[in-house]
């Protein structure tokens, strides 16, 4: 069965901080990662689309990095805000079905 | 290019009701997918529709079906609602299958008594 595991279920970080939360995956072969953001009581929202042949992207302050052959991926949040607490759910999509595997998602709060 | 679109936002309804959600995708996009999310469960996936065909089903009760439309809205139904079906409901859509990038709209907020 395709899972996807993320960590920590949680964090609390200071305003400014940097953080990284990671993903680890059992999807294979995939075709690609992506990361989300939702705020709370919303949809989710793209923050990344990596296939398995990127190492790395990145959107503002937030940066994906995926390691295909350990099948690990992280986002790094540098220079944290307030507004960055919300949840972030790592997505899997399989090449062989395309189906979709979610994370259970990292919820972070960035405190003032 | 306006988002997608879901209603209502927020719906109360007794157990034992049925209750049908809409979907409104972006603009020519063909596929719409449904998902559930709750607290203790994160996302999990209804059924997906592309071009007025179930392209995809997870494994939800027969309680809970969907249709999409020749101009590519959504509609998803769940009968004799239970208090677990409390939870919210989220439409994504894109322009070809699931497998390309997801667009989602703000859900809505089913409340089961």
């Amino acid at each position: 069965k395709n899972q996807v595991e993320q960590s920590p279920q949680s964090l609390i970080i200071l305003e400014g901080k940097n953080c990284t939360l990671q993903c680890n995956y059992t999807v294979s072969p995939f075709s690609n990662l992506r990361w989300y953001k939702q705020d709370t009581g919303r949809g989710p929202v793209s923050l990344t689309i990596m296939t398995f042949s990127e190492n790395t992207k990145s959107n503002g302050r937030y940066t994906a990095t995926l390691d295909a052959d350990t099948k690990q991926s992280s986002l790094h949040i540098t220079a944290s805000q307030l507004s960055d607490s919300a949840s972030y759910i790592c997505v899997v999509i399989s090449s062989n079905d395309y189906k979709l595997s979610f994370g259970a998602g990292t919820t972070v709060t960035v405190r003032a | 290019k306006a988002g997608v679109t879901q209603t209502p936002r927020y719906l109360i309804k007794t157990r034992g009701q049925q209750v049908t959600l809409s979907c409104s995708p972006i603009s020519g996009h063909r596929s719409v997918s449904w998902y559930q999310q709750t607290p203790g469960q994160g996302l999990q996936f209804l059924f997906e529709y592309f071009s007025e065909t179930q392209r995809n089903k997870g494994n939800f009760p027969g309680r809970f079906s969907g249709r999409q439309f020749s101009n590519s809205r959504s509609e998803m139904n769940v009968s004799t609602l239970e208090l677990g079906d409390s939870a919210l409901y989220l439409c994504a859509s894109s322009f070809t299958t699931s497998s390309y990038e997801q667009y989602f709209g703000p859900g809505t907020r089913l409340t089961v008594t």
